[in-house]
């Protein structure tokens, strides 16, 4: 079975402090791990991807198979980056259901 | 079409009535797939269609729930005799056979009274 733990419910960040938004996934095979955000009155879109290794919007993340881990960080919090984070698992290489996190809202303040 | 289409956008109906909930999926995207968004609850997968394939229904709550998807676009989730705890957002998204390019719905927002 896989499944995907985000411990926070409620993450609350002053501006320009530094963000760590937890997850921790189970699966016994070889997963795909995304991070999915929800602005406020918005859709559900694609964050990052670990195989893409790339930075978006100051996002990063990385794939700690040791841990199981694949927290979103970023250096700096904006007051743009309050919204909803999903993270999402899902078997590598071919279109599969996503199992998602409960997810964890990030509300940053001045 | 540019992105997922799904309608209607709210649907207030009444408990013991069926709905039907539409997704048009992006043109191209071979696979498909249900989600509900309850409050606290994040997202619960439903179902999911892949080209010709077997649909994978194995996140259906109980047999009040169906799904098909005609000609391999668009999709119907049909709940039957619906309960008050039913009411959520029904999310739909469709992605390439890779599995890139998953892209969401705006999703129905149904209330059952």
């Amino acid at each position: 079975a896989q499944r995907v733990t985000q411990p926070e419910k409620l993450l609350s960040v002053f501006k320009g402090a530094p963000v760590e938004l937890k997850c921790n996934y189970s699966y016994s095979g070889s997963p795909e791990l995304f991070w999915y955000v929800q602005y406020s009155r918005q859709r559900l879109q694609l964050l990052l991807r670990h195989i893409s290794r790339e930075s978006i919007k100051g996002f990063t993340a990385d794939l700690n198979k040791g841990e199981t881990s694949f927290h979103l960080k970023k250096p700096f919090a904006q007051e743009e980056d309050s919204a909803m984070y999903y993270c999402a698992l899902s078997r590598t290489g071919t279109a599969s259901k996503l199992t998602f996190g409960t997810g964890t809202r990030l509300q940053v303040t001045l | 079409g540019a992105g997922v289409s799904q309608s209607p956008s709210n649907k207030v109906t009444e408990k013991g009535k069926d709905v039907e909930l539409r997704c048009d999926p992006i043109s191209g995207h071979t696979a498909l797939y249900w989600y509900r968004q309850s409050l606290g609850q994040g997202l619960e997968f439903l179902i999911y269609f892949q080209g010709n394939s077997a649909p994978d229904k194995s996140g259906l709550p109980s047999d009040r729930f169906s799904a098909e998807r005609t000609g391999g676009s668009v999709s119907t989730l049909t709940i039957q005799r619906t309960q008050q705890e039913d009411s959520a957002v029904y999310l739909c998204a469709s992605s390439f056979v890779t599995g890139d390019g998953y892209t969401f719905g705006s999703g129905t927002r149904l209330t059952v009274v």
